[in-house]
Parts: C-alpha cells; structure tokens; sequence
C-alpha cells in the first residue's frame, strides 16, 4: 500500500511564523502535491512538483513555497503565516505512468490553526 | 477556467437503497475521472476511477462515464449508514501534469 505520511497531525502557529509542512512518500512517485481545504471551497492546489527540485504553481500559490531536495519529501513552507491560512493541508502523491490510471494518493492531513 | 460541479447535498438515501452522485466537468479534452470518499475529519480516500464511456463495477460502486455530456456519475448500491461521507469527483485533463481538478463534494447520508 502507498503511504503518505504528512509530520503533524495538528498544528498551532502564530501570526509571522515560518511555518514548515512535511510529507514522505514511500512508493517512489514522482509527483506530489499541496493542497488546502476549506469548508465551502473544496480542494485547491498549492504547489505540485513532478521531479527533485522541479515545482509548479498551483491555484494558490501566493504566501507559499515549497522544497523538493529528494523524490521522496515534499515540503510546504508558509514564509509569514497569516489567520487566513488557518486550513487543513492535504498531501498526495502520483507516479507519472499511463495518464488515465494515476491517482493521487492522500497523507492524512494536517490542520493547521494560525492565531 | 476548468471546473467540476457536484451538488454539494446532503443526499440523504434510506439504507439498503441506491445512492446516486453527480459530477460535471467543463474540459472536453479531460482523460480520466476519479472518485474519492472523505470522511469527516479524515483525508480522501480512493474509491475508484474510470477513463473509457460506459460502465465500470467494483463490489458495490459503479462509475459511470458519458464523454459527449461530460458528466461522470457514482452508484453505490445497498447502500450502508458506513457510506455516509462526502464523495469528492476529480477530474485529470489533457496536458495535465498529474494534478487532478476537485469538485467541492456532495455530502450523503444513509439513514439507518
């Protein structure tokens, strides 16, 4: 089974912290994602690399950065965390493969709270 | 701008009867659709995919696929009150990276 394990569970920031997100995967995909949930907005997209220090901006990308130093680790960085990031995050991973049967495989979230 | 449309619900169905779940896209040159279940306070969960038009079964879910109307549904038969959850639809187009498009979910319920 993949296992996508995303370091915290639960998370409390202040306002203007550098915050730092971790996932690892552990089925050698080549691509993962940052996504954020909100009541009422669904998943949006963040960040998603396809390759070691590859990265591409999502929906969302202002107030994020992200680092790819190996295939495995994924990480989301909130240069100055604000209120309005309060969220939960979702880390997923895909191989490349066929097009048609590559799903994104779920951490289990982290539900930052930034006060 | 690509999106995915789900009636947000809830859809409440009685147990044991068919649950029937929506999804639109806008993107004609999308590939291959997904369905994922979340359950509250958990991260989404694969329930099953589908690329070609028609039907494709697994146990009690069934995808079903209509390219030409864009619209991709899931059945969920004898439903069971462990199916309450929301079902998210997402949606890889063509030229896509690997990133997938979610619709905001429709929440069911099953009542016992």
């Amino acid at each position: 089974d993949v296992k996508v394990t995303q370091s915290s569970r639960y998370l409390v920031k202040r306002t203007g912290e550098k915050v730092f997100l971790e996932c690892v995967q552990d089925m050698d995909h080549e691509n993962m994602f940052w996504y954020r949930q909100d009541p009422g907005l669904g998943l949006r997209l963040i960040y998603f690399s396809y390759d070691v220090k590859m990265k591409e901006k999502g929906d969302i990308p202002e107030g994020y950065s992200v680092s790819r130093e190996k295939k495995e680790r994924f990480s989301l960085i909130l240069e100055s965390a604000s209120t309005n990031q309060t969220s939960m995050y979702l880390c997923a991973s895909s191989f490349v493969g066929s097009s048609y049967n590559s799903p994104l495989h779920f951490g289990n979230g982290t539900r930052l709270t930034v006060t | 701008q690509k999106e995915v449309e789900q009636n947000s619900g809830p859809l409440s169905v009685p147990e044991g009867a068919i649950a029937s779940l929506n999804c639109t896209y806008s993107d004609r040159g999308s590939q291959s659709f997904f369905w994922y279940r979340q359950y509250s306070g958990k991260s989404p969960e694969l329930i099953m995919f589908i690329y070609s038009n028609g039907d494709k079964e697994d146990g009690r879910f069934t995808a079903q696929l209509n390219k030409a109307s864009q619209y991709v549904s899931l059945l969920i038969r004898d439903s069971q009150p462990s199916d309450s959850a929301t079902y998210l639809c997402a949606v890889k187009y063509g030229g896509s990276q690997g990133n997938l498009i979610f619709g905001k979910g429709t929440k069911l319920s099953v009542k016992p």
